[in-house]
Formats: structure tokens, C-alpha cells, sequence
């Protein structure tokens, strides 16, 4: 049981380049959430996905778009990366909406925009 | 707008003493409250909670208090270890209306215990 996962690890773009980040989890988790960690800020999110099949925008979701893939994967695409979007990304996952439990947390990926 | 607020950055603590990390919010929809510890290169963990009913909720060394009429919740760490040293992110979320089961992170408290 893996829990949640994230590729790649680490990654350099150039501006304007584009990438995906992929997220896959194994414990049957219907909703999915992305965020961004920047030194000082917290977390906040700039997508999620309730369920399969449905996403909505969260707190900074401009340059950003995302697939829910099928229930166990949420990609996130950056189109023409930014420097502003130097970050560290981290993808969650939790068992649903309608109940009162924890997001569990991938181990991130580290994105350096030059 | 920050709706989830640690105002202190950082927290320094001798091992064996108490450790209190505060946060306040300012949505009183909020009904559910988290913690989350986070070592360097690695990703959140869970720590604790404590739903809108309750006003304290207890694991091991970890306490969390809530008090719903300041909009203020505390973790209480007690006592502290070197290995509980990291960054501790406070969480809020609301499940009633159009937010639900979005998560609202403060912008945590790097917690240092010395031995």
C-alpha cells in the first residue's frame, strides 16, 4: 500500500515550457485535491477533484489545468510554466467528501521554474 | 485573505517542556480542525483533530483545544522531543455550503526542540 504518489521528484523547466505532474493513490479515495507550498505561504490549493469525473478551482488556479484520469489518478499541467510557479507541489487524497476525515499527503514534487 | 491564521513563525523549546502552537480563523463555518506536522522533504502528515462538538481532543503527547467563541485553537505537545521538531501547519474546514471538504491551511510554525 503505497498511499499516495507523485512523479517526478524533482523537475527544471524553462519558462514556457510545459509539464505534467502526475498523482496516483491506492487506497480508494474519491476526492483528490492539488496544492502549492511557497516559503512563508502555507498551503494552498489550486485545484481539486470531489470525485471522479468532476473538478473545481481552488484558492490559485490560473496557469494551471488538471485530468481526474480515473479514480485513482489527478494529473496537474502546466501549459507555459512561469517562474511564479517555482514551487513545491504537493497532491492529496481523501475518502470523500461527506464524512469528517484527514487529506493524506504525497511526498511532492520539487519544480524550479528559470 | 487568510482565513486560517498561525501568526508565529517559529517556536523554540527546550526537550521535555510544553510546546503550544495557536491558530486562529475567522470563518465560522469552519466545523472541523486540523494538524499537520511536515518534515523537510517530505510531505504533510496528520497529527491530530477536533470537530466543532468538541472543545478538546487528546492523542499521546498531542492535545488539541478549541474554543469556538475566540475562533482559536491550540496544540499542546507535551513533552517535547527533538524528533517533534518540524514545520506545523494549523487546517480548518467546513461541511456545510460550497466549501466542502476543502481544506484551509495557516502558514504554519516551524517548531525547534533543543536538547
Amino acid at each position: 500500500n503505497a498511499g499516495v504518489t507523485q512523479t517526478p521528484k524533482f523537475q527544471v523547466l524553462k519558462t514556457g515550457q510545459s509539464m505534467t505532474l502526475q498523482c496516483a493513490q491506492d487506497m480508494n479515495h474519491n476526492s483528490m485535491y492539488w496544492y502549492r507550498q511557497d516559503p512563508g505561504m502555507g498551503l494552498r490549493l489550486i485545484y481539486y477533484s470531489a470525485s471522479e469525473g468532476t473538478t473545481d478551482k481552488g484558492e490559485v488556479p490560473n496557469g494551471y489545468n488538471v485530468s481526474r484520469l480515473n479514480k485513482r489518478e489527478f494529473s496537474l499541467r502546466l501549459e507555459s510554466a512561469a517562474p511564479s510557479q517555482t514551487s513545491v507541489y504537493f497532491c492529496a487524497s481523501r475518502p470523500g467528501l461527506v464524512s469528517y476525515n484527514e487529506q493524506f499527503f504525497g511526498p511532492g514534487t520539487r519544480l524550479t521554474v528559470l | 485573505d487568510q482565513q486560517v491564521k498561525q501568526n508565529s513563525p517559529s517556536l523554540s523549546v527546550q526537550e521535555g517542556r510544553i510546546s503550544i502552537l495557536n491558530c486562529d480563523y475567522t470563518n465560522s463555518m469552519f466545523d472541523y480542525f486540523l494538524w499537520y506536522k511536515k518534515y523537510p522533504a517530505e510531505g504533510p502528515t496528520f497529527l491530530i483533530s477536533i470537530s466543532s462538538i468538541k472543545d478538546k481532543n487528546e492523542d499521546g503527547r498531542f492535545t488539541v483545544f478549541l474554543n469556538k467563541s475566540a475562533k482559536h485553537l491550540s496544540l499542546h505537545i507535551v513533552p517535547s522531543q527533538p524528533g517533534d521538531s518540524a514545520v506545523y501547519f494549523c487546517a480548518a474546514s467546513a461541511y456545510r455550503g460550497s466549501t466542502l471538504g476543502r481544506l484551509y491551511f495557516g502558514r504554519g510554525t516551524q517548531l525547534t526542540v533543543w536538547p
